[in-house]
């Protein structure tokens, strides 16, 4: 099945900085979203991006599908920032997501 | 518009015993889905239902686990004699479905606890 990987799996912020999230996939897919966990478990939508660019306040995504890959930009950190960021994709033929393993956030005061 | 509900949001019990979980998706969304997520690790697919019909399984899930979606509504997902190895948060999520856009919205998700 298709494999999804996330960089870095761990990033310590001071507040205000700004961080990019990595995602690879390693076949074509029909959908790609990112999620942000929050501490109580809850999956916060962030992005559903299969191709292009899209920006909602501070974060914006970038997704190369020809390339296979898609960036997550938080701008200006945070504290409630923190929390676990996943990549999903859906591959083509399927309807379930493949989730990478995550990137867990830290943004200090 | 409401989103996903689960319930119970938490549920500790000991092995052997059977528990069964609810979900209700959306209004209107035709698509449900069934995720398992064990602690540092992202949620892993079990089930999903288009209407009331369960159109694919994962090799996740045991013949201890049952799902239904009656009437294309609500879904419950069953499991049978826990075992310790089945402790995590158990994640509904649900899309609209018809067309590529189809985003999955998940729930707060119940967290299973076997002693």
């Amino acid at each position: 099945g298709i494999q999804v990987e996330q960089s870095p799996p761990d990033l310590i912020l001071q507040e205000g900085a700004n961080s990019t999230l990595r995602c690879n996939f390693s076949d074509s897919v029909n959908n790609l979203q990112w999620f942000h966990q929050n501490p109580w478990g809850q999956l916060i939508n962030l992005f559903y991006i299969p191709s292009g660019t899209k920006q909602n306040g501070r974060l914006s995504a970038t997704t190369v599908a020809t390339e296979r890959y898609s960036l997550l930009y938080i701008s200006s950190s945070q504290t409630t920032d923190s929390g676990v960021y996943f990549c999903a994709v859906v591959s083509k033929g399927r309807r379930a997501l493949t989730f990478g393993s995550g990137t867990r956030l830290q943004v200090q005061p | 518009d409401t989103g996903v509900s689960q319930d119970p949001r938490h549920k500790i019990t000991k092995r052997g015993q059977n528990v069964t979980f609810r979900c209700d998706p959306i209004s209107e969304h035709n698509r449900l889905y069934w995720y398992r997520q064990t602690l540092g690790q992202g949620p892993e697919f079990l089930t999903y239902f288009q209407n009331e019909a369960q159109l694919e399984k994962s090799r996740l899930l045991s013949d201890r686990f049952s799902a239904e979606r009656p009437k294309g509504s609500f879904s419950t997902l069953e499991i049978q004699r826990t075992e310790q190895g089945d402790s995590a948060m158990y994640l509904c999520a649900s899309s609209p479905g018809g067309g590529l856009a189809d985003t999955q919205y998940f729930g707060p998700g119940t967290r299973l606890t076997v002693l």
